[in-house]
């Protein structure tokens, strides 16, 4: 069955520098996701992102965070100049739809130091 | 900001015992109600998507009804199984066409063997 992908599977990184993490959608999947879990919190919604542009942000998505689809089979999440407070686990999802279920990666472990 | 609650937030039963858990979520402009299924180190499972009060859906033991007036849905398992150990998220969607989940913060259940 497909799935969607996503690499590294844990990122360690320095207060202040930049971080990409990599997603790979299911093929025919035209819509995809940025989810993050900090621990011990619930699963927040970041961004959903639709035919090359963003559909929806939340208030945790601002101008240090950035997504893109740089070909046709990546997803990528740029955070700018990281925090220590952007230490949780991301998970990317894509769907077929807006309507239908997500399905999700494995998720990165980001831990800021 | 929509409050989606779920209850209990743990719960450690015996094998063959029958369970079930419950999503409270807003009512307006409801759209419809995700049930994921999340195993430890794996990621989050869609196991339903519903949309229609009254909707009740099954998968093997596992069945949840939803009920849209009042702002709740129920998920069963009957005759729990160790392999049913997982949290389970709930996470409504509005009406709107970007896809957004809004989680809950799950309902850990244990199965004892």
């Amino acid at each position: 069955e497909p799935e969607v992908t996503q690499t590294p599977s844990h990122q360690v990184t320095q207060m202040g520098q930049e971080v990409i993490l990599r997603c790979v959608p299911i093929s025919n999947h035209l819509y995809f996701y940025w989810y993050r879990q900090i621990l011990g919190q619930k699963v927040e919604f970041l961004v959903s992102f639709y035919n090359n542009e963003i559909s929806e942000k939340s208030e945790i998505f601002d101008d240090q965070f950035s997504v893109e689809r740089p070909d046709g089979s990546n997803f990528t999440l740029k955070i700018r100049s990281t925090k220590l407070e952007d230490s949780a686990m991301y998970f990317c999802a894509s769907s077929v739809r807006w309507d239908q279920p997500q399905h999700f990666g494995d998720g990165t472990r980001l831990s800021i130091l | 900001i929509l409050n989606v609650e779920q209850s209990p937030q743990s719960l450690h039963v015996q094998e063959g015992d029958s369970t079930n858990f419950t999503c409270s979520f807003p009512s307006s402009n409801f759209y419809a109600l995700h049930w994921y299924r999340w195993e430890t180190a794996k990621s989050p499972e869609a196991l339903f998507v519903m949309t229609l009060n009254g909707d009740e859906k099954k998968k093997g033991r596992i069945s949840a009804t939803l009920n849209t007036k009042e702002g709740y849905s129920y998920l069963y398992i009957k005759g729990s199984q160790p392999e049913d150990s997982a949290t389970y998220l709930c996470a409504p969607r509005r009406s709107g066409n970007t896809g957004k989940l809004i989680f809950g913060q799950g309902t850990t259940l244990q199965v004892k063997p």
